[in-house]
C-alpha cells in the first residue's frame, strides 16, 4: 500500500530553535509537497519539489526552507521557529498530474 | 493564479438526507479539480478528481461531483449520508499543470445529525 510517512505526529519546540520535519514516501513519486493547515484557512502550500535537489516556493514560503537530497525524502526546515509557525504540517507526494497522497501530519507547537 | 472558494464553513444535515457541498474556483488556465476528505485526527484522503472527459465524476463512499465550466463550480454531492461521513471536506484546484501542488479551499465541516 502507498505510504507517506512523517517522522513525528506531535512536536513541541522553543522559539528560536531550528526545527526539521521529515517526510518519506515509498512510491517513487517525482513530486513532493509541504503544506500547513490552520483552522479556517484550509491547507496552504509552503514549498514543493519536482526532482531531487529541486525546490520551488509555494504560497507561504517565508520562514521556511526545504531539502531534497534523495527522491524519497523531503525535509521542511524552520530556521528559527516562531510562535506563529504553530500549526499542523502535512507532507504529500504525487506523480505528475496525479493523485496526491498525504501523510498523517505533524502537529507542531512552538512555545 | 488559482483560488478556491468553499461557500459553507459548516453544513449540518440529518442522517440519510442528501447533501451538497459547494465549491467555486477561479483560474486563468485549464484546471484539474479535486475533493479531499479529512476524518478526525487523520491525513487527507482523495474522494474524487476531475482531469478531463465526463463532467460527472464518481468517487469513493458514494460521493460524486459535477464540473461546470460556465459556472466555474465543482460541487460535491451524496444522495444519502451516514454518521461516518462526518469529516472536513476540502475542494482543491491544481496549480499550473498539476505538478506544482494544489490550491485548497478553506474546508467545509460536514456534521451528520442522527
Amino acid at each position: 500500500d502507498v505510504k507517506v510517512t512523517q517522522s513525528s505526529r506531535y512536536l513541541v519546540k522553543r522559539t528560536g530553535e531550528k526545527v526539521f520535519l521529515e517526510c518519506v514516501q515509498d512510491m517513487d513519486h517525482e513530486n513532493m509537497f509541504w503544506y500547513r493547515q490552520d483552522p479556517g484557512l484550509g491547507l496552504r502550500l509552503i514549498y514543493f519539489s519536482y526532482d531531487v535537489k529541486m525546490k520551488e516556493k509555494g504560497d507561504i514560503p517565508e520562514g521556511y526552507s526545504v531539502s531534497r537530497e534523495k527522491k524519497e525524502r523531503f525535509s521542511l526546515i524552520l530556521e528559527s521557529a516562531s510562535t506563529n509557525q504553530t500549526s499542523m504540517y502535512l507532507c504529500a507526494s504525487s506523480l505528475r498530474q496525479g493523485k496526491a497522497f498525504f501523510g498523517q501530519g505533524t502537529r507542531l507547537t512552538v512555545v | 493564479a488559482q483560488s478556491v472558494t468553499q461557500l459553507d464553513s459548516q453544513v449540518p444535515v440529518f442522517e440519510e438526507a442528501p447533501v451538497e457541498l459547494r465549491c467555486n474556483y477561479s483560474s486563468s488556465v485549464s484546471v484539474y479539480l479535486f475533493w479531499y476528505v479529512q476524518y478526525p485526527n487523520q491525513g487527507l484522503q482523495l474522494l474524487l478528481k476531475y482531469l478531463s472527459g465526463s463532467t460527472l465524476v464518481k468517487g469513493i463512499n458514494g460521493f460524486e461531483a459535477e464540473f461546470n465550466k460556465s459556472q466555474t463550480s465543482f460541487h460535491l454531492r451524496k444522495p444519502s449520508v451516514h454518521i461516518s461521513d462526518t469529516a472536513e471536506y476540502f475542494c482543491a484546484v491544481s496549480r499550473g499543470g498539476g505538478a506544482d501542488g494544489l490550491t485548497f479551499g478553506k474546508g467545509t465541516h460536514l456534521i451528520i445529525q442522527p
